[in-house]
C-alpha cells in the first residue's frame, strides 16, 4: 500500500559529496515536493514542481536542485553536501484537488547526515 | 512575517479529551490543514478546515475561525496510538503551505 516511495531512509555523507534523494510517487499526481524537517521548526519547503520538467524555488532552495524527467519520480540533489543540510527530507505529492485542498502524501523521510 | 502558533508539547491520559490549538498570522487565508506524525514515519492527513466551524471524524474534530485566527484539533476517547506530533499548516494566499512547528502529544496510562 506504499504510495510514496523514498529510495533511502538513512544516509551519511562527508562534505563536499554529491548526494541523490529519489522520491516516487504512484498516485499518478502532478504535484511533487521536497521539504526538510528540523527539530523545533516547521516544515520549510526546498522546490517543488507541478508538471514534468518544471521546477519551482521554495522557501529555501539554495544549495539544492531537483530534476524531474518522469512524472512520477522527483528527485533532490545536493550538489555539495555541507554540515548545516543534515537533516529529515521529506518527499510529498498532492493532485489538483477540485475542492482546492490539495491533500498532501508523504514518503516516509530520508535522514541525511553530513560529516 | 507569516506565523504558525502551536504548543511543543502536551501529556494527557488515555481515555480523555485533549485540544490541541493552534494560531496563525499569514498573508492571506485559503484553508488550514492537520496531519498526524509518529516518530519516524510519514506526516498522514487528518483535516481540511476552510470555512468557521466545526469538522467531525470520528474521535477527530476540527475547529476554525478565521476571524481569530485561530484552530484546534480535539482528540476523544484518547488510546495510546494517539501519541504523536500533530502538524497545524495553512495555505496563504499564493497557496502555500506555511506549517507549525509541530505539538508533540504524549499519552499516558
Amino acid at each position: 500500500d506504499v504510495k510514496v516511495t523514498q529510495s533511502s531512509r538513512y544516509l551519511v555523507k562527508r562534505t563536499g559529496e554529491k548526494v541523490f534523494l529519489e522520491c516516487v510517487q504512484d498516485m499518478d499526481h502532478e504535484n511533487m515536493f521536497w521539504y526538510r524537517q528540523d527539530p523545533g521548526l516547521g516544515l520549510r519547503l526546498i522546490y517543488f514542481s507541478y508538471d514534468v520538467k518544471m521546477k519551482e524555488k521554495g522557501d529555501i532552495p539554495e544549495g539544492y536542485s531537483v530534476s524531474r524527467e518522469k512524472k512520477e519520480r522527483f528527485s533532490l540533489i545536493l550538489e555539495s553536501a555541507s554540515t548545516n543540510q543534515t537533516s529529515m527530507y521529506l518527499c510529498a505529492s498532492s493532485s489538483m484537488d477540485r475542492a482546492g485542498a490539495n491533500v498532501l502524501t508523504f514518503g516516509a523521510g530520508s535522514r541525511l547526515t553530513v560529516l | 512575517g507569516q506565523n504558525i502558533d502551536q504548543p511543543t508539547e502536551m501529556t494527557a491520559t488515555e481515555g480523555a479529551i485533549v485540544q490541541i490549538n493552534c494560531t496563525y498570522q499569514t498573508s492571506g487565508f485559503n484553508g488550514l490543514f492537520w496531519y498526524q506524525q509518529h516518530a519516524g514515519e510519514a506526516p498522514t492527513f487528518l483535516s481540511y478546515n476552510v470555512l468557521d466551524g466545526l469538522e467531525e471524524k470520528g474521535r477527530f474534530s476540527s475547529f476554525l475561525s478565521r476571524s481569530k485566527g485561530y484552530s484546534y484539533l480535539l482528540l476523544k476517547e484518547l488510546q495510546m496510538k494517539d501519541s504523536a506530533s500533530y502538524l497545524c499548516a495553512v495555505k496563504d494566499s499564493n497557496y502555500q503551505l506555511i506549517w507549525g512547528a509541530g505539538t508533540k502529544l504524549i499519552i499516558k496510562p
